[in-house]
């Protein structure tokens, strides 16, 4: 399974843009990526995916780089709602499409 | 709409009790999963089932066991607890069949083995 490497934290004001790094160095030709957020503790939640081209939704923006070895997710506006852990994801090929978590980047967003 | 929905929300057993974490989706996902998360870590993946009575081992599947009789429930059950077992555990659902999607979480279920 391709692995990912993200900083432990991360700190942002708010109303600025939030950029969080990952890396994938060993991701394959057929694995997404995804990301996913986790505020105090409970249930994760989904935020985007994306193969190689930059995706966008209402939550974020995701960039791709062009070899596929990193990303960053970027909340363009962050507000106090926003502090959680944030999880980069490769989806593995097998095990029922599950989801592989390591320990994410905990982002702070401060007033 | 519920989503997937998780019971008991806290419980705390003694060692060698045993006890069914409840998980029940309104979605009609066929993939569901339970995930355990101890302090300060990542989800890992127990057990996961692609379908009505189909289910698989996870990365961390000992001292578990799992059933999948409908779409909608996906119990997960401890027999003999240990203190090692806890943690916080979450269920999720996926829609079948297409790799692409997102997976919906519960609230979590929050257990204290002493």
């Amino acid at each position: 399974d391709a692995k990912t490497t993200q900083p432990p934290s991360m700190d942002c004001a708010e109303g600025r843009a939030a950029n969080l790094p990952c890396n994938h160095s060993t991701i394959s030709g057929n694995e997404y990526v995804y990301w996913y957020r986790q505020i105090h503790s409970q249930g994760p939640q989904y935020i985007i995916h994306g193969l190689k081209n930059n995706e966008t939704n209402e939550m974020a923006s995701l960039i791709i780089t062009e070899d596929r070895k990193s990303s960053t997710l970027i909340l363009p506006h962050a507000t106090l709602r926003d502090t959680a852990v944030y999880y980069c994801i490769v989806r593995p090929t097998n095990s029922g499409y599950a989801l592989n978590f390591g320990k994410g980047t905990s982002l702070l967003v401060t007033p | 709409n519920a989503g997937v929905t998780q019971t008991p929300k806290f419980r705390i057993l003694k060692i060698g009790q045993s006890m069914t974490l409840q998980c029940t989706q309104d979605m009609n996902h066929n993939y569901m999963y339970w995930y355990r998360q101890d302090p300060g870590m990542g989800l890992k993946l127990i057990y996961y089932s692609v379908g009505a009575g189909i289910t698989d081992k996870g990365e961390v599947p000992n001292g578990y066991n799992v059933s999948r009789s409908t779409t909608e429930d996906f119990p997960l059950r401890l027999e003999l607890a240990a203190p090692s077992q806890t943690s916080v555990y979450f269920c999720a659902s996926s829609t079948a069949g297409r790799r692409n999607t997102e997976a919906f979480f519960g609230q979590g279920t929050r257990l204290t083995v002493v």
